[in-house]
Parts: C-alpha cells; structure tokens; sequence
C-alpha cells in the first residue's frame, strides 16, 4: 500500500497567517493527490483534487501544489472557519489510503 | 441538493453481522461509483470499499475482504454495506461517498453522509 505522510501532525495559527501543510507519499502518485478538510463531529469536504484543482464552491484562498512524491496544501489567508483538520488522499493505486490528518488550531 | 443518509449502525457483539445503508438524493445515483469510508474517532480515514454504477465491480480493502459486502440498488438510489464476522477493529463511524466522477471510479469523494456509528464489543 502506498503510505501518506503529513507534516505537521498539529499546528498553532493565527487568523490571517499563512498556513502550509504536506503531504508526502511512500512512492510516485503523479498528481493523484486530495485534500479534504474536516470539522469536529462532521463529514470531510474535499477542497482540492488532482493536486491543485480548487473543488467548486471552495475559497479561493485554498490552493493545492506538488506531483510526485511531494505535496502542499496553503491556505493564503487563516479565516475563522478554517480551524479544523486537513487529510491528504492518494487516489493512484488501490487501495487509495490516506494521510493521518493535520489539525490547525489557534 | 446532494444529500447521502446513513443508517443501520449500533452496538453489536463480535461475530456478529451488521447491514448499513445509505440512500442519495439531489443527484442521479446510477450514475456514479459509490464509496464507504470508515474512521475510527479522532483517528484517521480508511477507504473500505467501491461499486461501480452497474454493480459490475467492486473492491475492498484487505481488512473488510472476505466480510464485508457491498451492493447498491440504483431503483431505491441506495447504497449498502453487509458486515459479517465483525471485529472490534471494525468500530467506528462509517460515511457512504459519492465519486465525483461520471461513470468512473476517480475515488474522489465529493459528497459524504453524516456516518453512521458501529460499536463492536461484547
């Protein structure tokens, strides 16, 4: 199975910093590459897919970079409703595992 | 609007059989492969199985092989999930997805229920 790394496990933001998570995968996935967010005692919600294809309906200060074995998830601005946890996704080989989540915290 | 209900978890005894459902509305159910993803409480997500828009295939993970069996009934737009010989390392909240793709199995999960929780513990 393809292993999904995410780094930081948890990070401590301020509304309007500049948030940076990555992702990185046990071998090459090109660009099949999610990212989904998720708040406390809901659904995910995927905000990026293909690496850095904004879902609709998403902000646009969400936005996804990398191929290969290496990819980052940046939010440009930290609004309040950001607040919650970020999983990568693996969507090249089966099984399509996941990363271990990342939890952004003020 | 897309909507995915889950239902049919709860407490059950190791051994034991448990069959969950899942019915879609505000979108055109045969159309898309559909997912159940499962995530044991404050841990991460694990992909556990996939069916085609016909039925024609499905997969699962290596965890759930051989116990778990999914199915769908696209007259009802429902999704199911029987689970037999369960384990407790089966506990935990179980969300049906919708592929986001046409057809095709993208394993891209642009719509979730709510979950429905599964205990299992004697």
């Amino acid at each position: 199975d393809i292993q999904m790394t995410q780094s930081p496990s948890s990070l401590s933001a301020s509304v309007g910093d500049r948030v940076t998570i990555t992702c990185r995968a046990s071998q090459n996935i090109r660009s099949y590459l999610n990212w989904y967010q998720q708040k406390p005692g809901k659904a995910p919600k995927l905000l990026i897919y293909v690496a850095t294809s904004l879902q609709r309906g998403v902000p646009g200060r969400f936005s996804g970079r990398g191929s290969g074995t290496d990819f980052t998830l940046t939010i440009s601005s930290l609004q309040p409703e950001d607040f919650a946890t970020y999983h990568c996704q693996q969507t090249y080989r089966t099984p399509r595992t996941f990363g271990q989540g990342t939890k952004v915290e003020i | 609007e897309v909507q995915l209900v889950e239902s049919g978890g709860g407490l059950v005894q190791p051994g034991r059989s448990l069959r969950l459902s899942c019915v879609g509305s505000g979108f055109k159910f045969e159309e898309h492969v559909m997912h159940w993803v499962r995530q044991v409480p404050g841990k991460g997500l694990e992909w556990v199985a996939h069916i085609t828009w016909n039925s024609g295939i499905v997969d699962y993970a290596d965890s759930v092989k051989g116990r778990f069996t999914i199915s769908r009934d696209n007259a009802k737009n429902s999704l199911y999930l029987q689970m037999n010989s369960l384990r407790r390392e089966d506990t935990a909240l179980y969300y049906c997805a919708k592929d986001r793709d046409y057809y095709d199995n993208s394993a891209t999960f642009d719509y979730w229920g709510q979950g429905t929780l599964v205990t299992v513990s004697s």
